[in-house]
């Protein structure tokens, strides 16, 4: 499968506990994306990462949020302490490049994520 | 930020009818996106317009972005149930040159068969 990785698929969480979500981007790619999905919200861009370098993270909550893209390996990204209001639909996309001049991205099937 | 809106929210038919979904904005759009989401999958991207009057056709979907660039429409004709989903639009964040993007609320279709 060449398409953008994503596991777990679904997680379940009890508050309090960490949450790490990974994305393995399209081969090829090495621009990745992180976007929430909540019912009442849509879907929102949180961070945009290079190897070893986050571009923007202007969507990331200011607490309990961060993400990587290391050198070798997927891209995570962590929630400590998770809260209720977490609960919700993680996607990574991924791109080529930086810049495709209409920012076409190909997106994973998510991961699902269930604080109880 | 540039909002998007996207109407109708919810969209429900019977299988042969055909329908338009409209996505609009206050702001020019430098490019638009449109994007397809099943249940429990990420957003497909099926179509990019970026020429103000531009009509893209991809099978049954049909794809106008409108000549001052601020809205755009997605029309199906003969709707199937496997064109069920979330249809979503999408533009590029002001002042971005990268993928980040601003989506709308997204149109739900449930077509019947």
């Amino acid at each position: 499968n060449a398409g953008v990785m994503q596991n777990p698929r679904h997680l379940v969480r009890r508050r309090g506990q960490e949450a790490r979500l990974r994305c393995s981007p399209m081969k090829g790619h090495s621009h990745v994306y992180w976007y929430r999905q909540l019912p009442e919200e849509g879907l929102k861009f949180m961070v945009y990462l290079q190897k070893e370098n986050i571009i923007d993270e202007s969507g990331m909550p200011k607490e309990r949020f961060s993400a990587e893209f290391p050198k070798e390996g997927p891209s995570i990204l962590r929630i400590q302490q998770v809260v209720r209001g977490d609960s919700a639909a993680y996607f990574c996309a991924s791109s080529p490049r930086r810049d495709r001049g209409t920012g076409e991205l190909f997106f994973g099937e998510g991961s699902r994520l269930t604080v109880l | 930020t540039q909002l998007l809106e996207q109407s109708p929210q919810f969209l429900s038919i019977q299988e042969g009818e055909n329908l338009t979904v409209y996505c609009n904005s206050s702001s020019v759009f430098s490019s638009l996106q449109w994007y397809r989401q099943e249940p429990g999958e990420g957003p497909v991207l099926l179509v990019t317009v970026v020429t103000g009057g531009e009509v893209k056709k991809l099978k049954r979907l049909t794809f106008q972005f409108g000549d001052a660039r601020k809205d755009s429409s997605l029309h199906i004709t003969a709707a199937q149930p496997g064109d069920t989903g979330l249809y979503l639009c999408a533009t590029r964040a002001g002042g971005t040159s990268y993928g980040k993007l601003t989506f709308g609320q997204g149109t739900i279709l449930t077509v019947h068969p």
